[in-house]
C-alpha cells in the first residue's frame, strides 16, 4: 500500500488566493483527519471525517477553511482567501476504526507558504 | 476532555546516553496513549501505544514507555541514544471509550543527539 498520499508537497501562494490541499487515505480506512502543524501551536486537529461524514470540525479556524470528502478515497482542504498566518504544514491522516486499532497513518504533509 | 503536556520542547542527549521524554496527560475516562515520531520532512509514525494491557509498552527502535496512572504519565525512554533518533516526538491521548476516539497531541519535543 502506498500509504496516505497528500498533494502538493509544497505550495507557495500569495495572500488572497485560494489554496486546495488534497489527500488520498489508505484504502479500507474509514476515518480521515486533517491536522495543521505550526511552531507556535504544534499539531492541531482541524476536522475529522468518519465514513465520509464530517464528525467534528470544531478545530477549523475560520470560515475561510472548508473540507470535503466526496468519497472514501479522496478529501480536500480548501482555504479561501488564504492569509500569511495560514502558513504551516498540513497533514492528512487515516485510520481503520475498530475496537482496538487506534493507529493513525500520516501522509508526508503539505508545506504551505502564503506570502 | 483530554489533554497532553510534554515537558521540554527541546531535549539534547549525547550518543549512547539515556533518552527520557516526558508526557503527562489528563483524561476523564481511561485513556489510550501513544508516542509518534516525526523525522524531518516526513509525516508522523507510530512508535508505540498503550491500550490498557501491560503498563510497560515496547515500541520500535528500542523505545519503550510506562503508563503510570497514579502520576498520569507516559514517559518515553530509550537506554542508549543513537544519532538516527534525532527527530520530533509527540505524545498523544485518546479516550478509550466513545465513538470519536480522536487523538489529542502534545506540543512535541525536539530530540537532538550529540556526537
Amino acid at each position: 500500500d502506498a500509504g496516505v498520499i497528500q498533494s502538493p508537497r509544497h505550495e507557495v501562494t500569495e495572500m488572497g488566493q485560494e489554496v486546495t490541499l488534497r489527500c488520498k487515505p489508505i484504502s479500507g480506512h474509514n476515518s480521515l483527519f486533517w491536522y495543521r502543524q505550526t511552531m507556535m501551536r504544534g499539531l492541531e486537529l482541524l476536522i475529522y471525517f468518519n465514513n465520509n461524514v464530517p464528525i467534528d470540525d470544531s478545530g477549523m479556524p475560520e470560515d475561510r477553511f472548508s473540507a470535503k470528502m466526496p468519497n472514501a478515497s479522496f478529501s480536500t482542504l480548501k482555504i479561501q482567501p488564504s492569509e500569511p498566518r495560514d502558513s504551516a504544514v498540513y497533514f492528512c491522516a487515516s485510520r481503520r476504526d475498530s475496537l482496538t486499532n487506534e493507529k493513525l497513518f500520516f501522509g508526508s504533509g503539505t508545506q504551505l507558504s502564503v506570502l | 476532555a483530554q489533554s497532553v503536556t510534554q515537558l521540554g520542547s527541546h531535549v539534547s542527549v549525547s550518543e549512547g546516553a539515556l533518552v527520557l521524554l516526558r508526557c503527562n496527560y489528563s483524561s476523564s475516562v481511561p485513556p489510550y496513549l501513544f508516542w509518534y515520531v516525526q523525522y524531518p520532512n516526513q509525516g508522523l509514525q507510530l512508535l508505540l501505544k498503550y491500550t490498557s494491557a501491560a503498563t510497560l509498552v515496547k515500541g520500535i527502535n528500542g523505545f519503550e514507555a510506562e503508563f503510570k496512572k497514579s502520576e498520569t504519565s507516559f514517559h518515553l525512554t530509550k537506554p542508549s541514544a543513537h544519532m538516527s533518533d534525532a527527530a520530533e516526538y509527540f505524545c498523544a491521548v485518546s479516550e478509550a471509550s466513545g465513538s470519536a476516539r480522536q487523538l489529542t497531541f502534545g506540543s512535541g519535543t525536539q530530540l537532538t543527539v550529540l556526537p
